[in-house]
């Protein structure tokens, strides 16, 4: 059974770095069947796609438009996880982050985690 | 920027039929962007409903289909039950490795 687990502080400085895990149990973070995304969720800005790797004998990386000059995914194959860094971040990165998983070809998100609030705030 | 457009609300009455769609700001929907449905209850993370159109996920219930209807992904709950009252949002490829979610519709049965 995948499970999928968001670890990391729950209030964080503005213009600091926000830094989260997931922690995958029941797959691997290099399987060559999986896509492995970040999505958060405010009231102000809904459901919101950040990012996504895989791995296909390399590793592979996405990044939304409008935070890819702020954001890093990066596995971590000997934890079995991976992480997402979020640099610089204001009161409107406020939200509860979530990690999923999406079958290669199935260009969805069939697997959540429960979610990580995150709060920014001085 | 492409935006993805939902119905804010809805309403719809038990057992009867309801469409809820998923449009682009700019041009149509259609299979390329391999549309996806989740429903989300308070407290709880999305849970997947349909997936590149119209391919229900494991356990969810064959009332919920999923379609393009004219410009737009469709999703259709046949005979809504009373714990169909739920957030439901849509979620779109816009290739290049990039999805884009729709603002969500709030579903009421009664």
């Amino acid at each position: 059974q995948l499970q999928l687990r968001e670890s990391g502080p729950g209030l964080v400085k503005p213009s600091q770095t926000l830094s989260l895990t997931c922690a995958i149990s029941g797959d691997s973070v290099s399987s060559n069947s999986a896509v492995w995304h970040w999505i958060r969720q405010s009231p102000s800005r809904g459901l919101e796609w950040l990012g996504r790797i895989y791995y296909r004998s390399n590793w592979y990386y996405n990044y939304a438009v409008s935070l890819s000059s702020r954001m890093t995914i990066n596995p971590d194959t000997s934890m079995n996880q991976f992480s997402l860094d979020l640099d610089s971040v204001t009161p409107e990165d406020t939200a509860v982050y979530f990690c999923t998983r999406g079958d290669a070809g199935s260009w969805a998100f069939g697997y959540w985690g429960q979610g990580a609030l995150v709060t920014v705030s001085s | 920027q492409t935006v993805v457009t939902q119905e804010p609300s809805f309403s719809v009455s038990p057992g009867e039929t309801v469409t809820l769609t998923c449009g682009l700001s700019s041009g149509s929907v259609s299979t390329i962007h391999h549309p996806s449905w989740y429903q989300q209850s308070p407290g709880q993370p999305p849970r997947t409903l349909i997936y590149t159109t119209n391919i229900r996920s494991s356990g969810v219930p064959d009332r919920f289909s999923g379609s393009i209807v004219g410009n737009k992904a469709a999703l259709t709950i046949t005979g809504a039950q009373a714990d169909d009252e739920s957030d439901y949002y849509c979620v779109l490829y816009m290739g290049s490795g990039i999805w884009v979610f729709g603002g969500g519709t709030k579903l009421t049965v009664l």
